[in-house]
């Protein structure tokens, strides 16, 4: 079965510095997202894209962070100068064009991102 | 905004036992979606099952199956015949139109579900 691929699995960084979390989606879908989990709290939405742009992201999603599809195959989220309260799990997710409406999300295994 | 609560942190269950976790959420819309992912040690998180909020069938997928009441905004998830690969972290989480067609998820907290052998 297909599934979102993100690498790395864990990433440590200097407080400051700039950190890319790369994802894989599935191949055939069209709606990408990143979500973040901080250590023993709920999951959070940060961003949606779709059609080589943002959908809509929430208010975690400040002018630190940036998303991207270089190419047609990797969704990427930067965050361009790490603080500690960056350190959590990121998760990306992508699902099918809403041909269908409320297609499910399907999640990649999450980057942990520890910043120092 | 939209919430959502999962009021039991931590269940446990004897293994091929029935055990039903909680969730209530609070919104303002009336279309939207209903699913349970389950999150493993290994951390993935994995679709268990959807449910559309205008279909009054509850959903049902093998051994999990859902009870929805919409006026109640519950949205409860039954496991049967428990088994050992079942141990994982269950989520909770509406969705809703984001824009552009794209959908955003609200989890609550989660529950802690150990299977007991």
């Amino acid at each position: 079965e297909p599934e979102v691929t993100q690498t790395p699995s864990h990433q440590v960084t200097q407080m400051g510095q700039e950190v890319i979390l790369r994802c894989v989606p599935i191949s055939n879908h069209l709606y990408f997202y990143w979500y973040r989990q901080i250590l023993g709290q709920k999951v959070e939405f940060l961003v949606s894209f779709y059609n080589n742009e943002i959908s809509e992201k929430s208010e975690i999603f400040d002018d630190q962070f940036s998303v991207e599809r270089p190419d047609g195959s990797n969704f990427t989220l930067k965050i361009r100068s790490t603080k500690l309260e960056d350190s959590a799990m990121y998760f990306c997710a992508s699902s099918e064009h809403q041909s269908q409406i409320g297609q499910p999300q399907h999640f990649g295994d999450g980057t942990r991102l520890s910043i120092l | 905004a939209q919430t959502v609560t999962q009021s039991q942190p931590e269940m446990s269950v004897q293994e091929a036992e029935t055990v039903t976790l909680s969730c209530t959420y609070d919104t303002s819309e009336n279309n939207y979606y209903l699913f349970w992912y389950k999150q493993p040690p290994s951390r993935q998180m994995i679709l268990v099952i959807r449910q559309e909020a205008y279909k009054q069938q509850n959903a049902t997928e093998n051994r999990f199956s859902v009870n929805f009441q919409k006026a109640a905004k519950s949205f409860s998830l039954k496991i049967s015949d428990s088994q050992l690969g079942d141990t994982a972290m269950y989520f909770c989480a509406f969705m809703k139109p984001a824009g552009a067609g794209s959908y955003q998820l609200t989890f609550g907290k989660g529950t802690k579900l150990s299977v007991i052998p």
